[in-house]
């Protein structure tokens, strides 16, 4: 079955404590992003990959780290988290950026 | 950042009424527009993806009108059923950039 698998689906953390949240997608897509959303606010893309080793700052990058060393595993890493940083986060996968985008389940991240 | 507005925020309809949400979107280096349905507690899921003007497309008895001269699209839903409730979010590419920039989204509810 085709799918784009985030975990962990539900995190509680503390300011500072380094995290990463995993993404992995089995339909040998090229491009990768991870989103944002907040209440109010559309999807806000935080990072995105166009290929293995090729990532660029989305809107809000600020505060993420991401690494794309397999095609199929794109990780957000949050260094060092922030309360601002609570969030409800989406991984997304397509074979162009412009093709239609397969979104993992969402990770709803708390940061205290 | 381009911004990609949709109207209206939210909306409420009876079981069987038709209804229309508007997705604006800048329309200089119009490159692509794409339609999700976002149910509560799910993944977004792409509804359409449109790229030329005049485009029309039809899943069902939801169709999608692109107009990229004016920078507008309508999603329709005809004969509304309960299980349409979700929230619509229009999303937009314009070419040079690699990335989508979502609207914030229309949430409709649809009663019995």
């Amino acid at each position: 079955e085709a799918q784009v698998t985030q975990n962990p689906r539900y995190l509680i953390t503390v300011t500072g404590k380094k995290l990463t949240v995993t993404c992995s997608q089995n339909m040998n897509h090229e491009y990768m992003s991870w989103y944002r959303q907040d209440p109010g606010l559309g999807l806000r893309q935080i990072y995105y990959s166009m290929n293995v080793e090729v990532t660029d700052k989305g809107d809000v990058p600020e505060g993420y780290k991401v690494s794309r060393k397999e095609k199929r595993n794109f990780p957000l890493i949050l260094e060092s988290p922030s309360p601002n940083q609570t969030s409800l986060y989406f991984c997304a996968s397509s074979s162009t950026a412009a093709a239609e985008a397969f979104f993992g389940q969402g990770t709803r991240l708390t940061v205290v | 950042i381009l911004n990609v507005e949709q109207s209206p925020q939210s909306l409420h309809v009876q079981e069987g009424d038709s209804t229309n949400f508007t997705c604006s979107f800048p329309s200089s280096n119009f490159y692509a527009l794409h339609w999700y349905r976002w149910e509560t507690a799910k993944s977004p899921e792409a509804l359409f993806v449109m790229t030329l003007n005049g485009d029309e497309k039809k899943k069902g008895r939801i169709s999608a009108t692109l107009n990229t001269k004016e920078g507008y699209s309508y999603l329709y839903i005809k004969g509304s059923q309960p299980e349409d409730s979700a929230t619509y979010l229009c999303a937009s590419l314009s070419g040079g950039y690699n990335k989508l920039i979502f609207g914030a989204g229309t949430r409709l509810a649809v009663h019995p």
